[in-house]
């Protein structure tokens, strides 16, 4: 069964600093990865999500992923946080067999961003 | 882009009574909706997954009498907690899909926070 490991819990970041959460997935064919963002008790919104092709993908608000599959991971990364950011941001891998495609999502990793 | 309305975005109510949660997908249509819980500061859980018009495919654990899903549009599928218990109060989030195959469209609602007291 594939999974989804977030390792940061919680992480804290100057306002202007560079960013990255880190990803790592598990899953025995080519996955379907993707970064979302919840704002608290809010529902999910879609950063970016990548499929196949190019491995560093680009997404909305400045955002970008970088696809190793060596190394099992899909870590988010941004170069200037801004305040705005502090959110939850989770990563999930889809797998799809037909009707039954669903997600799975890590555990979540709680950014915080100083002034 | 795809928008996915999700109500009500709050409810209180009292134990043994049963809540219904609406999940429409407004400007397309939904072949598939998901439905999944979050317990606060957790990740989601998915419980259920619904195609239009065939019965729920239920997650491991997730009893099926108690979380009555219904999709029988293409545009709408409910969540219904029957006898519900303080036990699930929690934060249900569905989430729908356009089409099946690799080309992914999840639209996620803004979330629904029960609170059964």
């Amino acid at each position: 069964a594939q999974s989804v490991t977030q390792p940061d819990i919680h992480i804290t970041v100057s306002e202007g600093a560079s960013l990255e959460l880190r990803c790592n997935y598990s899953y025995g064919a080519t996955p379907y990865l993707f970064w979302y963002v919840q704002s608290p008790g809010q529902g999910l919104q879609l950063l970016l999500k990548y499929f196949s092709g190019d491995t560093l993908v680009q997404g909305i608000k400045g955002f970008e992923a970088e696809f190793k599959r060596s190394q099992s991971s899909f870590n988010l990364r941004k170069p200037s946080v801004h305040w705005s950011d502090a959110a939850e941001y989770f990563c999930a891998v889809g797998v799809n067999t037909g009707t039954a495609s669903k997600l799975t999502f890590g555990t979540g990793t709680r950014l915080q961003v100083t002034l | 882009g795809a928008v996915v309305s999700q109500h009500p975005s709050w409810v209180i109510c009292k134990s043994g009574t049963s809540v219904k949660i609406e999940c429409r997908s407004l400007d397309f249509q939904a072949t598939t909706m998901f439905w999944y819980r979050q317990f606060p500061k957790q990740s989601l859980m998915l419980m259920a997954t619904s195609n239009e018009g065939s019965k729920a495919t239920y997650e491991q654990g997730v009893e099926k009498d108690k979380f009555l899903i219904n999709h029988a549009s293409l545009t709408l599928s409910t969540l219904t907690v029957t006898s519900a218990h303080p036990e699930d109060s929690s934060f249900y989030i569905c989430s729908a899909r356009g089409s099946p195959g690799p080309n992914y469209g999840y639209t996620f609602g803004s979330g629904t926070r029960l609170t059964v007291v």
